[in-house]
């Protein structure tokens, strides 16, 4: 079955620093990927759509001048979260999709800043 | 602003019983239903998708929908502890790239 990677698993990281997420399908062509975002005891809320070559949409609220989002080929996007916060500290989780029918997810990254 | 909503519960139900998780939506152009089942700090794992009014049946799990009430549920027979988990509905509008939207899900306690 279709697999996406998603890696690090986890990552701490200092304040003011910024963090990169990989995502990569592993055995399909992803057009379109998705990254969400998830706080402790709430659900997965959606914060951009990317689809390879073009520059990411990003839903209301979502601060595009930080979280940078690449989907440079056709298996592999990232998320750069720039000069993180305490308040970026979460569980992100991308989505990728291959002409719209079945998403698959990536395991998650909780990303933790101090 | 397209929603989707559940009972956040937690749904607390004996080992053995039928356990009941609804959820309904707010776009009428949704074509995909979508129930994911997420434990602590893991990544949401699919259960069942439906696409057509009616039941889907997959083992102990049975979708349900209903287009014109804009409703989806989730029944899980034979209730098991491992079941404990919470959740979570998704409904996309089947377009291609259309993303998936969650309902904030419902944590489900399955008591051996």
């Amino acid at each position: 079955g279709a697999v996406v990677s998603q890696h690090p698993s986890w990552v701490i990281c200092k304040s003011g620093t910024s963090v990169k997420i990989e995502c990569r399908s592993l055995d399909f062509q992803a057009t379109t990927m998705f990254w969400y975002r998830q706080f402790p005891k709430q659900s997965l809320m959606l914060m951009a759509t990317s689809n390879e070559g073009s520059k990411a949409t990003y839903e209301q609220g979502v601060e595009k001048d930080k979280f940078l989002i690449n989907h440079a080929s056709l298996t592999l996007s990232t998320l750069t979260v720039t000069s993180a916060h305490p308040e970026d500290s979460s569980f992100y989780i991308c989505s990728a999709t291959q002409g719209g029918y079945g998403y698959t997810f990536g395991s998650g990254t909780r990303l933790t800043v101090v | 602003q397209k929603e989707v909503e559940q009972n956040s519960g937690p749904l607390s139900v004996p080992e053995g019983a039928i356990a009941s998780l609804n959820c309904t939506y707010s776009d009428r152009g949704s074509q995909s239903f979508f129930w994911y089942r997420q434990y602590s700090g893991k990544s949401p794992e699919l259960i069942m998708s439906i696409y057509s009014n009616g039941d889907k049946e997959d083992g102990r799990f049975t979708a349900q929908l209903n287009k014109a009430s804009q409703y989806v549920s989730l029944l899980i027979r034979d209730s098991q502890p491992s079941d404990s988990a919470t959740y979570l509905c998704a409904v996309s509008a089947n377009q291609a790239g259309t993303a998936l939207i969650f309902g904030k899900g419902t944590t489900l306690s399955v008591s051996s």
